[in-house]
């Protein structure tokens, strides 16, 4: 069965932290995504990886930052927690190609104070 | 303007009634289309694609409209286990995604 898994579920960090939100992937998908979803503005893409050290921006990459030095491994980085990165972050992998189903992991409600 | 737009509800129905959600898309070069289904507080799951031709599983059919650059859900027989938000996705490219912000629908005993 498919697999996302992000390994923390529930965060509270301190304005100005650094945070590390990992996801892995046991599917042997090259796509990798991180998305934020708020209420009404639905999913938000954040970073993209097509492939191991790749990287793309997606719409809302201020703030944060990504790592994919292993293919099933797509790591979140805030550099410096801001109360508006209080969140539900979602991780999710694909396919390669076009028209394949995106999966998600459970996601992250990181809270920052 | 939003690349794929839906009425976020909530619709409340009772049991056993016929729901249909409209979504539209702003892109006219999408090529792939998806409704992916979200409980509260947990991740989105795939509920199913979108085929040009129409396409049923069960008690769900989803249409695509690419005249009018819309796909819809319906749903019959809604059972108490439906109440979720229901996403639409546009597709252009594999990084290219676009979801909607959902439609929250409860279904009433």
């Amino acid at each position: 069965d498919v697999k996302v898994t992000q390994s923390s579920r529930y965060l509270v960090k301190r304005t100005g932290e650094k945070v590390f939100l990992e996801c892995v992937q046991d599917m042997d998908h090259e796509n990798m995504f991180w998305y934020r979803q708020d209420p009404g503005l639905g999913l938000r893409l954040i970073y993209f990886s097509y492939d191991v050290k790749m990287k793309e921006k997606g719409d809302i990459p201020e703030g944060y930052s990504v790592s994919r030095e292993k293919k099933e491994r797509f790591s979140l980085i805030l550099e410096s927690a801001s109360t508006n990165q209080t969140s539900m972050y979602l991780c999710a992998s694909s396919l390669w190609q076009g028209g394949n189903t995106i999966y998600f992991g459970e996601g992250s409600w990181l809270t920052v104070v | 303007r939003k690349e794929v737009e839906q009425d976020p509800g909530p619709f409340n129905v009772p049991e056993g009634a016929t729901v249909a959600f409209n979504c539209t898309y702003s892109n006219s070069a999408s090529q792939s289309f998806f409704w992916y289904r979200q409980d509260c507080r947990k991740e989105p799951k795939l509920l199913m694609s979108v085929y040009s031709s129409g396409n049923e599983d069960g008690r769900f059919t989803a249409q695509l409209n690419r005249a009018s650059q819309y796909i819809s859900l319906l749903i019959r027989d809604s059972k108490l286990s439906d109440s979720a938000t229901y996403l639409c996705v546009a597709q252009t490219g594999a990084n290219n995604l676009f979801f909607g912000t959902g439609t929250r629908l409860t279904v009433i005993p």
